[in-house]
C-alpha cells in the first residue's frame, strides 16, 4: 500500500517570502500522479498543482511550483511571494495510475501554513 | 466553485440514527469518490463509483453504504451512527477518461450527539 508523509505539521512564512512544504511517499509503482491540495478555513479542498511521475520537468502553476525527486520519492511544494490568502492546510496526495481499482487519493496528514503580515 | 455539489452542508443527529448524504458530480464526470475527514484519522478514502458501478472500496465500515444512480449523482448512507462517525464527508468527481484530477465538493459536516 502507498503511504504519504508530511513531516511538518505547521509552517509559518512572512508575506511576500518563499516557503517550501515537504512531502515524501512510499510506493513500488512506476506510474502515478502526485497532487497538492489546499484546504482554507472554509474547508473546501482546492487542487493546487499536479505532477505526473513520468515527467522529469517539475510542474509550475503561477506562484506554486514543485520539486519532484522520483528516486528519492520526494514531492515538495514551493510557494513564492506568499500572500495572506495562502494561509491554509496543505495536503499532499498520491494517485496510482497502474490499477483501475486504485484511483482514489491517498493523503498525507497535512501541513498548516500560517502567513504573517 | 468546483462544480461538485453536496447536500446537506451540516447534519446533526443522534447515535443509532441513519442519515443519507447526497452528491452531484460535475457535469459529465463519471467517477464519484467519497472521503471522510476526521481529526484522528485524517482524510480517508471510503468508496468509489464509476458510471453506476462500484469500482473500489477503502476504509468503509459495514454500517456505511453508497450507490450511484443513472443520472450519476451518488448517495452515501450511514447507519447505526456512533459518536466517532462525526466528521466532514467529501464527495469528489473525476471524468474518468484520462483526467487524473479529482474535484471536491464543499463537504457535509456530520455531528453525531
Amino acid at each position: 500500500a502507498q503511504t504519504v508523509t508530511q513531516s511538518q505539521p505547521e509552517m509559518s512564512v512572512q508575506e511576500a517570502e518563499t516557503v517550501t512544504l515537504s512531502c515524501t511517499y512510499d510506493t513500488s509503482e512506476s506510474d502515478y500522479y502526485l497532487f497538492w491540495y489546499k484546504q482554507p478555513p472554509s474547508r473546501q479542498m482546492i487542487l493546487v498543482i499536479r505532477q505526473e511521475a513520468y515527467k522529469q520537468q517539475n510542474a509550475t502553476e503561477n506562484r506554486f511550483s514543485v520539486n519532484f525527486q522520483k528516486a528519492a520519492k520526494s514531492f515538495s511544494l514551493k510557494i513564492s511571494d506568499s500572500q495572506l490568502g495562502d494561509a491554509a492546510m496543505y495536503f499532499c496526495a498520491y494517485r496510482s495510475d497502474e490499477d483501475t481499482g486504485r484511483r482514489a487519493l491517498t493523503f498525507g496528514s497535512g501541513t498548516r501554513l500560517q502567513v504573517q503580515p | 466553485d468546483s462544480g461538485v455539489t453536496q447536500t446537506p452542508k451540516h447534519l446533526i443527529t443522534a447515535t443509532g440514527q441513519r442519515v443519507t448524504l447526497r452528491c452531484s458530480p460535475r457535469s459529465g464526470d463519471l467517477s464519484v469518490y467519497w472521503y471522510q475527514q476526521s481529526l484522528d484519522q485524517g482524510l480517508q478514502f471510503l468508496i468509489q463509483y464509476y458510471n453506476g458501478e462500484e469500482r473500489a472500496k477503502g476504509n468503509i465500515l459495514e454500517r456505511f453504504s453508497a450507490q450511484q444512480f443513472p443520472d450519476l449523482h451518488s448517495e452515501l448512507n450511514l447507519s447505526s451512527l456512533e459518536l466517532g462517525d462525526s466528521a466532514l464527508y467529501f464527495c469528489a468527481s473525476s471524468p474518468g477518461q484520462g483526467v487524473r484530477e479529482q474535484y471536491f465538493g464543499p463537504g457535509t459536516r456530520l455531528t453525531v450527539t
